[in-house]
């Protein structure tokens, strides 16, 4: 399994766009990358996934170089309800296994 | 469409009683996960099923874990003995298809927070 790094913390402003980039060095061929949003007090939530290039949906984008070896998830214009916690996550398709790291701890300030 | 349920939403008990956990996945998913997450960290896998199949349970502490999906649909995770380094939300999730995790949504239910005293 592709083990990830991604930074503990992180604080932005309102109306700012936020980039948090997730490291997986031994991200293998099959390897799917996913990220997930969790609220105090919820399970977390989907928020996108992707494999190369870019993905864009209504949340947010990911941004994957070439190389795979890192990821960027990018939130346009954050609030203040955008504050939680943000899991980077490596999927092998032929592995059922997803690992939860400690995320990165996203506040935003007015 | 109704998400995944969870019950009860909090639960107190003593260290050495048994407590169990109920989770009633999204319709139609084959796949139901059991996670434990400890304050300040990441969701663990405890185990998954498959239908009422188990597909992993490797980190599952089988001397005091247990759990079931009678049916393939509804599952309990049961705790017994309780130790105080139980205390954590214990989080139910379910997908649509049958694996492929780097692939597959999870949709998470809201969890049951688990104080042993």
């Amino acid at each position: 399994l592709a083990k990830t790094t991604q930074p503990i913390s992180m604080d932005s402003y309102e109306g700012q766009e936020v980039n948090i980039t997730c490291s997986h060095n031994n991200i293998a061929t099959n390897d799917y990358i996913t990220w997930y949003q969790q609220f105090p007090s919820q399970g977390p939530r989907f928020i996108i996934q992707g494999y190369k290039t870019k993905v864009t949906n209504e949340v947010a984008s990911l941004f994957i170089p070439a190389d795979r070896k890192s990821s960027t998830l990018s939130l346009p214009r954050v609030s203040l309800s955008d504050t939680a916690v943000y899991y980077c996550l490596v999927g092998d398709l032929r592995d059922d296994k997803i690992i939860f790291g400690k995320g990165t701890r996203l506040h935003i300030l007015p | 469409e109704a998400g995944v349920a969870q019950s009860p939403r909090y639960k107190i008990i003593e260290k050495r009683q048994s407590v169990a956990f109920w989770c009633n996945p999204i319709s139609g998913h084959a796949t139901l996960y059991w996670y434990q997450q400890i304050l300040g960290q990441g969701p663990k896998l405890l185990i998954q099923f498959q239908n009422n199949g188990v597909v992993d349970d490797s980190q599952l502490p089988k001397d005091r874990f247990s759990a079931e999906r009678l049916k393939g649909v509804d599952s309990t995770l049961k705790i017994q003995p309780a130790k105080l380094e139980d205390s954590a939300v214990y989080l139910c999730a379910s997908s649509l298809s049958l694996g492929g995790a780097g692939r597959d949504e999870q949709f998470f239910g809201p969890g049951t927070r688990l104080t042993v005293l």
